[in-house]
């Protein structure tokens, strides 16, 4: 059974930094692309960050970038999402979610909420 | 980027009624090299994560209820619940991953019953 479970996410000043991490089991981890997505309290569904299966190709929002580092250990089947310089519109759920043979999200995380404030 | 536009915004259709989404993408998600649509759509219930329904714009999700279709091609696109049940209040979202990696979702249609 593919299970992605997201861990990490607490209350942060702004400016702070998180390191958020998503651990996945049921499948070959090294053999597909992830991907960040995150939903602020009461909103829509925003697209962050995605890395290749074997790490080497990220990519980034506008909203993030230069902020926040995406990552991959496929020895240890964990994705990561390192959060720099946070501010209050970084708030909400993050999810990690799989790219399936489509490329459409086929398994996602419960979340992890992240909460900036002070 | 490619902007997603969903309609309407919100939803209110009686049990056993159809159901019907629009979803607009500002350039075609048609690749013609193989001739599929680069669209997923997704229902959320509250306090879930979203769940994948249909993706390649037609084809449904291994274990989604075969009253979930979609349809059309290039920039316009259908999500239809043929009969509406109780189960179904959430709201969806359409995606674009033709882009991808810079993958973008629609606004969202939540979906209530009347």
């Amino acid at each position: 059974e593919v299970q992605l479970v997201e861990s990490g996410g607490h209350l942060v000043q702004p400016g702070g930094s998180l390191r958020l991490s998503c651990a996945a089991s049921g499948f070959t981890f090294s053999s597909y692309a992830m991907h960040w997505v995150r939903q602020a309290p009461g909103k829509g569904l925003e697209y962050v960050s995605a890395i290749s299966s074997n790490g080497g190709s990220t990519y980034y929002a506008n909203s993030v970038k230069g902020r926040f580092t995406i990552s991959k250990d496929n020895s240890k089947n964990t994705l990561f999402l390192q959060m720099g310089s946070l501010r209050a519109e970084d708030m909400a759920v993050y999810y990690c979610a799989r790219a399936g043979s489509s490329g459409a999200f086929d398994f996602w995380g419960q979340g992890t909420m992240v909460t900036v404030s002070s | 980027d490619i902007v997603m536009t969903q309609s309407p915004d919100s939803l209110a259709v009686s049990l056993g009624e159809r159901a019907t989404i629009n979803c607009k993408s500002s350039q075609s998600v048609l690749y013609s090299s193989n001739n599929k649509n680069y669209l997923a759509w997704y229902q959320q219930k509250p306090g879930q994560p979203p769940k994948l329904l249909i993706y390649w714009a037609s084809t449904r999700e291994s274990g989604v209820p075969d009253r979930f279709s979609g349809s059309g091609s290039g920039t316009d696109f259908t999500l239809t619940i043929s009969s509406l049940q109780a189960e179904d209040v959430a709201v969806y979202y359409c995606q674009q991953y033709y882009s991808s990696p810079s993958i973008t979702f629609g606004q969202g249609t939540r979906l209530e019953i009347k």
